[in-house]
């Protein structure tokens, strides 16, 4: 079974500065995707950013992009120039191809200090 | 429109209520999903419908039932909850098999007393 790991619970940044959340997953398909959802006190899942398995090029929106790195199977969110509007649960999520389940990290809640 | 709506996004019933959450969307997308959230938890999967047809049931209590009148509609009828049903009921759409991304709504938060 697909597996994804989000081992830090918390994590904090000063406004204005980069953080990197990370996310391992565990897999032995060839064919899937990989997401960043962003859930704030508003309750709702809001997709960040997403990767497909197959591109070797790690997405990029805005201020977020991601470090791909599909033999270690690691999957990275970097956060840059920190804005209080990030402060949120962060999701790491796993879909296979074909699949109808996303499977989800733990999540990790990140604050942003002023 | 990239919008999943949600109703209500607050409800409080008794143990003995019968009471139903409405989902809806007009992207088009033909697979629509129910998860259940606890506090600082991920999103747990309950149902998948995929063209109007469950698809996944993912050993849910009867006292949970799905129903998808339509593709644009999806609907969560409760009855006899237990205090432990508290929780935040997300509902979510996307291309069948989940093709793009999932696209989540606002929730109802759900209190049973």
């Amino acid at each position: 079974a697909q597996t994804v790991t989000q081992s830090q619970p918390e994590m904090s940044v000063q406004e204005a500065e980069t953080v990197t959340l990370s996310c391992t997953y565990d897999t032995s398909e060839s064919d899937y995707y990989l997401f960043w959802y962003k859930q704030p006190p508003s309750r709702q899942m809001i997709l960040v950013i997403r990767q497909e398995a197959y591109k070797q090029q790690n997405a990029t929106e805005n201020r977020f992009s991601v470090n791909f790195q599909k033999a270690a199977k690691s999957f990275s969110l970097k956060i840059s120039d920190s804005q209080l509007g990030d402060a949120a649960m962060y999701f790491c999520a796993y879909w296979k191809g074909g699949s109808e389940k996303l499977v989800f990290g733990k999540g990790m809640k990140l604050t942003v200090n002023p | 429109d990239t919008e999943v709506t949600q109703t209500p996004k607050h409800l409080v019933m008794g143990m003995t209520n019968k009471k139903s959450l409405k989902c809806e969307q007009h992207m088009g997308h033909r697979a629509m999903y129910w998860y259940k959230q606890k506090a600082k938890k991920p999103p747990e999967l309950m149902f998948v419908y995929s063209y109007e047809k469950l698809s996944i049931n993912e050993s849910v209590p009867s006292r949970f039932s799905p129903e998808c009148p339509n593709s644009s509609l999806l609907n969560l009828h409760l009855h006899a909850l237990q205090p432990e049903d508290s929780a935040l009921y997300l509902c979510a759409s996307s291309q069948v098999a989940l093709r793009t991304e999932a696209f989540f709504g606002q929730g109802t938060r759900l209190t049973v007393v």
